[in-house]
């Protein structure tokens, strides 16, 4: 099947500092899609991008759908306490009958040192 | 308020049982999902129905049934034929258009004893 590559796999970083993740693929994607995860929870959508090139912000995140449709990144600013947890892209690949279905990145893992 | 609730929290089971997951949406979604996560991995997807009264293997089916007998509700049971089951199982929904979004329920994790 088709396969996400996420990284970076953990993350340790101070409080108000800025993240950056990322998501690469070799196939095309149509649809880009952050989401994050608390422990014992299920993951809660962020961002969800469907054009290439795209940028799109929520509060102090902001993702943006590659232009070569392979790739999108996720940065969060001024990171805080409760920014803690895992970070999953997922994606449509481009095929019709892959179209109900996401592919997800193995999440990176963010922790925020007071 | 609409969302997608997911029953137990916590299920423990005894090798050799058949253990059924409750999921229930009510978004009005045509399409639910259910995942299975491990520690480490990403998501691996078990079964999904995209309407009423049919649904299709995912990549990991095996071990694994679901029904699909109203449009709220996607139960998974988990048989005695799967060979790994402790994991944490999450249930998602999406209208079921072309490239449209998953919502997520809050998950149940099941352990065999």
């Amino acid at each position: 099947g088709q396969q996400l590559n996420q990284s970076p796999q953990s993350m340790f970083i101070q409080e108000g500092e800025d993240v950056s993740m990322n998501c690469t693929s070799s196939s095309i994607f149509n649809t880009w899609l952050w989401y994050k995860q608390e422990p014992g929870e299920g993951p809660v959508l962020l961002i969800a991008l469907y054009k290439a090139g795209e940028l799109t912000s929520n509060g102090r995140l902001t993702a943006q759908f590659g232009i070569t449709r392979k790739d999108s990144f996720l940065n969060i600013s001024a990171s805080i306490p409760s920014d803690v947890g895992i970070y999953f892209c997922a994606g449509h690949t481009e095929s019709g009958a892959g179209s109900y279905q996401l592919t997800f990145g193995k999440g990176t893992k963010l922790s925020v040192i007071p | 308020d609409g969302g997608i609730t997911q029953s137990p929290k916590y299920l423990f089971r005894k090798e050799g049982q058949n253990v059924t997951l409750s999921c229930e949406q009510n978004l009005n979604h045509d399409a639910m999902y259910w995942y299975r996560q491990d520690p480490g991995q990403g998501l691996r997807l078990i079964y999904y129905s995209q309407i009423v009264n049919d649904f299709q293997k995912g990549d990991i089916a095996e071990g694994y049934s679901v029904s699909r007998e109203k449009k709220e509700s996607f139960p998974l049971t988990v048989t005695s034929a799967q060979k790994n089951p402790t994991a944490f199982y999450l249930c998602a929904s999406s209208m079921g258009t072309y490239r449209d979004t998953q919502y997520f329920g809050p998950g149940t994790r099941l352990t065999v004893l």
